[in-house]
């Protein structure tokens, strides 16, 4: 079956500028994570939704950025007047619930000049 | 305090070598445990999962210390195809599946 899918797959864009990513999960999971990964670093957190709600945006960096997910679903994410430091490759995941696995999508490269 | 802590190596060894590494974590109340494996510009996927009574899977064997709060990885007769950076991943205590990820450990195996 289809994996997590993410698009798209690199976004170069101006300081400034708002950009959206967007994640679909594998059918039937509940769970949907995203992360992000700057060059040489490990794996952020940034937010966590159950169905269309997200208990955890604990890892959201500031209110630049916004998440949402419709219909147990699909989920955007959208940065705001981005800056160079929101260069990094972010990553969606998604699983059954609970401590299942998480199955990861091949991420966006987000450069921002 | 990092919360998982992993060798960031590279450790370089040669085809058939056995290599181990190991990873620390903070959080006594993290309840599940992981390895994944990324390669060169890909996303993370699971390795597998590490049990307190240890678990082997092939030629990789993952054991947990919970007493001391460290997980290690072994493995034997490595292959050129095991180069990758393997990640270090617990969770905490919080009814659902946040992974806390370590920055990884580099193997390069050589012919």
């Amino acid at each position: 079956g289809a994996g997590v899918s993410q698009s798209p797959s690199n976004k170069v864009t101006e300081k400034g500028k708002d950009v959206e990513l967007r994640c679909d999960p594998i059918s039937g999971h509940t769970a949907l994570y995203w992360y992000r990964q700057s060059l040489g670093q490990g794996l952020e957190f940034l937010i966590y939704f159950q169905g269309n709600s997200a208990p955890d945006k604990s890892g959201l960096p500031s209110d630049r950025f916004s998440a949402e997910r419709t219909g147990g679903s699909v989920s955007t994410l959208t940065i705001q007047r981005t800056q160079q430091e929101d260069s990094a490759v972010y990553l969606c995941a998604s699983s059954f619930g609970g401590y299942n696995e998480q199955f990861f999508g091949p991420g966006t490269r987000l450069t921002v000049l | 305090r990092k919360e998982v802590e992993q060798d960031p190596g590279p450790f370089n060894v040669p085809e058939g070598a056995t290599v181990a590494f190991n990873c620390t974590y903070s959080n006594s109340a993290s309840q599940s445990f992981f390895w994944y494996r990324q390669d060169c510009r890909k996303e993370p996927k699971l390795l597998m999962s590490v049990y307190s009574s240890g678990n082997e899977d092939g030629r990789f064997t993952a054991q947990l210390n919970r007493a001391s709060q460290y997980i290690s990885l072994l493995i034997r007769d490595s292959k050129l195809s095991d180069s990758a950076t393997y990640l270090c991943v617990v969770t905490a205590n919080s009814g659902y599946s946040t992974l806390t990820f370590g920055k990884g450990t580099m193997l390069l195996v050589s012919p």
